[in-house]
C-alpha cells in the first residue's frame, strides 16, 4: 500500500458547486497535513495547512482530517473557473520530507 | 520579484548528453530541495540542502548530482541523461527544512530526452 493514495481524476463540477477532494494514507506518524494547489506549467502553491486532527477553514476552503481514519479531505465552496488545477495533499512528521498524494486534477466548468 | 528561480524553463536534448539545471532563492531560506514530477504528476522528493549540506538523498541514480555553492543556490547536474529522466524537476525552498514548513516552489525546468 502507498504511503498517500489520491485519486487523480479529473473531477469535472459546474460552477458554483462543492467540490470534494479526498487522500487516504497508511502512516499513523503523519501529524501534519497540507493542501498544494498547482496550475498548468507552474510550480506547487501551499493551499492549506493543518496540525493533527480536525477541521481548519479559509475562505471558501476547508480542510478536515480524521487521523482515526487516516483520511483527509479539501472542501471547495462556491467553485469558480479559476479554482481549476491540480490539488496535491500531502502530509508529513515533524522532522521529516513531506509525502504528496499523485494530485487529483479538478476542472470548474463555467 | 520572483521568491524561487529556475533556469532554463524548458530544456530538449538527446539521451547521453549531460545537463544542468539551476535554482537561486531570494527568500532568505535555508534549505533547499529538488522534486522530480513525472508524467503523471507524481512530486517526489529527490535531495534536500540546509545551508550548503546534503539533507536528504532518496533513492535516485548517482547520474544526478546536486551543489549548492551557497544557501540561495541549488544546482542539480544530470551525466548521461536517459529517456526515463524526461520529467519536470521543481525546486523548492524553505525556512528551516522542517517538514511542516511551507515550501515554496520554483516554476519548473521541464526536461525532454529524445
Amino acid at each position: 500500500q502507498k504511503e498517500v493514495e489520491q485519486d487523480p481524476g479529473p473531477l469535472s463540477v459546474p460552477e458554483g458547486a462543492i467540490v470534494s477532494l479526498n487522500c487516504t494514507y497508511s502512516n499513523s506518524a503523519f501529524q501534519y497535513f497540507m493542501w498544494y494547489r498547482q496550475y498548468s506549467r507552474k510550480g506547487p502553491e501551499l493551499l492549506m495547512y493543518t496540525y493533527s486532527s480536525g477541521n481548519k477553514e479559509d475562505g471558501r476552503f476547508t480542510a478536515q482530517v480524521d487521523k482515526s481514519s487516516k483520511y483527509i479531505s479539501l472542501f471547495i465552496r462556491d467553485s469558480q473557473p479559476s479554482d481549476s488545477a491540480t490539488y496535491l495533499c500531502a502530509m508529513t512528521r515533524r522532522d521529516d520530507k513531506i509525502i504528496f498524494g499523485k494530485g487529483t486534477r479538478l476542472h470548474i466548468l463555467p | 520579484d520572483t521568491a524561487v528561480s529556475q533556469t532554463p524553463k524548458y530544456l530538449v536534448t538527446q539521451m547521453g548528453n549531460d545537463k544542468s539545471i539551476k535554482c537561486e532563492q531570494n527568500l532568505g531560506h535555508d534549505t533547499m530541495y529538488w522534486y522530480k514530477q513525472d508524467s503523471k504528476k507524481f512530486l517526489k522528493i529527490m535531495f534536500s540542502y540546509n545551508n550548503k549540506e546534503l539533507i536528504i538523498n532518496e533513492t535516485v541514480p548517482n547520474r544526478f548530482s546536486p551543489k549548492s555553492p551557497d544557501k540561495a543556490h541549488l544546482n542539480l547536474h544530470i551525466n548521461s541523461l536517459e529517456l526515463g529522466d524526461s520529467a519536470v524537476y521543481f525546486c523548492a525552498s524553505s525556512q528551516s527544512g522542517r517538514g511542516a514548513e511551507t515550501q515554496y516552489f520554483g516554476p519548473g525546468t521541464r526536461l525532454l530526452v529524445l
